[in-house]
């Protein structure tokens, strides 16, 4: 069965920095590309970044600068890297598979940037 | 930015069929996705690829695609069916986008 469980998130000052990381089983994590995406308080759905099988970063405009994506195949673990945190990041974070289209979703961390 | 818009709320009746529409400029040349969420649950894919459908995603659900419009039908709504629903693309930069959703009310 395949499973994502993330963890990290919580309550953060804005400009602080926190570290979100998902879990993966059930599957070959090597293989998939991986996705985070967040979700503000009634919002839609927000592509924060994903990460190639090689280990390639993608990131929207708006992200870019701030969020660093990275994986451990060997531990079949996905992370993210927010630094210079704002009122704004506030959401549920997502770590999401890649096959066709986001297949699997892990339950979600909720970041709160907040003083 | 690139968007793809949805209209905010549908209803219908069980047993009836609902459309969600999805527009954007790409979606011509960029797959749409659809997602299904259901409050305080993680979003499950329901369409890939414009119209092909996961396994484990009851037959009641479809896609289609023409020109800047891709379309999720939902065939013999059901109370259970009512939730969030979102299309997924890519701008002709590669950078994914969700639409805004759209709150499926079931009467």
């Amino acid at each position: 069965e395949v499973q994502l469980v993330e963890s990290g998130g919580g309550l953060v000052q804005p400009g602080g920095s926190l570290r979100l990381s998902c879990a993966a089983s059930g599957f070959t994590f090597s293989n998939f590309d991986m996705y985070w995406i967040r979700q503000g308080k009634g919002r839609s759905l927000e592509w924060v970044s994903s990460i190639a099988t090689a280990g390639d970063p993608y990131y929207p405009g708006s992200m870019k600068g701030r969020f660093t994506i990275s994986r451990d195949n060997a531990n079949n673990s996905l992370y993210l890297q927010m630094n210079s945190l704002r009122a704004g990041d506030t959401a549920v974070y997502y770590c999401a598979r890649g096959g066709n289209g986001l297949d699997y979703w892990g339950q979600g961390t909720l970041v709160t940037v907040s003083s | 930015s690139y968007e793809l818009t949805q209209p905010p709320s549908v209803s219908v009746s069980p047993g009836q069929t609902a459309r969600i529409t999805c527009s954007g400029d790409a979606l011509p040349k960029q797959y749409a996705f659809w997602y299904q969420q259901k409050p305080g649950q993680a979003p499950v894919m329901l369409i890939y690829k414009d119209s092909e459908r996961p396994s484990g995603i009851p037959e009641r659900f479809s896609g289609s695609s023409s020109g800047t419009t891709v379309t999720l039908t939902i065939s013999g709504v059901q109370a259970e069916d009512e939730a969030d629903y979102y299309c997924q693309s890519a701008d002709n930069s590669g950078s994914w986008v969700f639409g805004g959703g759209t709150k499926l009310t079931v009467l």
